[in-house]
């Protein structure tokens, strides 16, 4: 069955630390990965996509790691702020299919 | 390029009414999705559309639910009787192929219609 995991089901930290969101999948046939933002009450955004072929992928201050061997992937948030607070989606994407959503992490961000 | 566009943004009824959302997706873009996203849990597929035929409506309950998109170009989603358990946000998707072969097409998200069934 193909299903996403992600932990922890939620985080809080301080602005300015640093923090790892994970995710698990088995999914197969893999296609791609994605890190989606969503803000309260709006659409998820896209952060990233890794192929399978692909380690890492940054955008801005936010690090995305892909091990395919394992299938985990890792979003990597340096330096958080205030508007990070959202909740941080991992979709897999089934080879020619649909995406897999996992459940979500939601983060908080305190001054 | 403009978004995903939804409507309503909210929507109050009453169990056992009848309530329709609204999306028009990115203009050239031949895959439509619609999910449902119980709040705290991620989206769950409702059903997939390419051009104007249906793609995946398995996790559609069709004794409630339907979906329509006639032009191929914008889609309504239609709750018919409503539930207390169709309380969720409905979020409309778009991307430009339906195939993704490694490649990096992207989905965008509308904003959701928050839909309340008291």
């Amino acid at each position: 069955k193909n299903q996403v995991e992600q932990s922890p089901q939620s985080l809080i930290i301080l602005e300015g630390k640093n923090c790892t969101l994970q995710c698990n999948y088995t999914v197969s046939p893999f296609s791609n990965l994605r890190w989606y933002k969503q803000d309260t009450g709006r659409g998820p955004v896209s952060l990233t996509i890794m192929t399978f072929s692909e380690n890492t992928k940054s955008n801005g201050r936010y690090t995305a790691t892909l091990d395919a061997d394992t299938k985990q992937s890792s979003l990597h948030i340096t330096a958080s702020q205030l508007s990070d607070s959202a909740s941080y989606i991992c979709v897999v994407s089934v080879y020619g299919q649909n995406f897999v959503f996992g459940p979500g992490t939601r983060l908080s961000v305190l001054p | 390029e403009a978004g995903v566009a939804q409507s309503p943004r909210y929507k109050i009824i009453e169990k056992r009414q009848s309530v329709a959302f609204w999306c028009n997706p990115i203009s050239g873009h031949a895959t439509l999705y619609w999910y449902q996203q119980i709040l705290g849990q991620g989206p769950k597929l409702l059903i997939q559309f390419q051009n104007n035929g249906v793609v995946d409506d398995s996790q559609l309950p069709k004794d409630r639910f339907s979906a329509e998109r006639l032009k191929g170009v914008d889609s309504t989603l239609k709750i018919q009787p409503a539930k207390l358990e169709d309380s969720a946000v409905y979020l409309c998707a778009s991307r430009r192929t339906r195939r993704d072969r490694g490649g990096s097409t992207e989905a965008f998200f509308g904003q959701g219609t928050r839909l309340t069934v008291v």
